[in-house]
């Protein structure tokens, strides 16, 4: 089955406390990507990846990190939260058509 | 750069009354275009996508959109709303290929009232 999983799910976090939200694809796509999404914005994308080794910014990619050391992986990282990043944090993956989306991982920064 | 606007932030409909949710899109060639839905504490859930060919296309839990080039829109119906449609719906538009990312609206939340 078609899937892309994150975790965790939900995360409640420290402002400055390094953490990691993974990202694992099983569809052989190329380009993986994040998005936030807060009310009244819509989706809007952080960082993007178009394969190996490929990363470059979205939208909004001030306080955010990633890496794509294998095709299936595309972790995102915060090296020090703050609470305007409090937000619902999806991991796509696009094949040739449409994109599949992850569960969601719903941060909190206090 | 590709946009996409959804008009309405709220609407509530009656179960069992009819539903067009509103997109419009703006680019300079025609996208692709998709709808998701988002049930609340949810991920996001394809709906329909219309690539080419006939413009009005089927999508999954009784859903169509039609797409129409002169107006840039790409429309969301449902003929008769049933009370698990309660949710948050995006229209989305992407580039042709696997390299080129998707943009969506600001998204529509749907109450449905008995």
């Amino acid at each position: 089955e078609a899937q892309v999983t994150q975790n965790p799910r939900y995360l409640i976090t420290v402002t400055g406390k390094k953490l990691t939200v993974t990202c694992s694809q099983n569809m052989n796509h190329e380009y993986m990507s994040w998005y936030r999404q807060d009310p009244g914005l819509g989706l809007r994308q952080i960082y993007y990846s178009m394969n190996v080794e490929v990363t470059d910014k979205g939208d909004v990619p001030e306080g955010y990190k990633v890496s794509r050391k294998e095709k299936r992986n595309f972790p995102l990282i915060l090296e020090s939260p703050s609470p305007n990043q409090t937000s619902l944090y999806f991991c796509a993956s696009r094949g040739n058509t449409e994109a599949f989306f992850g569960q969601g991982t719903r941060l909190t920064v206090v | 750069a590709q946009s996409v606007t959804q008009p309405d932030i709220h609407i509530t409909v009656s179960e069992g009354a009819s539903l067009e949710l509103r997109c419009n899109y703006s680019y300079g060639a025609t996208p692709y275009l998709f709808w998701y839905v988002q049930s609340p504490g949810q991920g996001l859930q394809l709906l329909l996508k219309y690539f080419s060919g006939d413009t009005l296309v089927q999508g999954i839990k009784g859903f169509e959109a039609e797409f129409k080039r002169s107006q840039s829109s790409f429309n969301l119906r449902k003929p008769s709303v049933h009370w698990s449609d309660a949710a948050e719906y995006f229209c989305a538009v992407g580039l042709p290929g696997g390299y080129q990312k998707v943009t969506f609206g600001t998204g529509t939340k749907l109450q449905v009232i008995p």
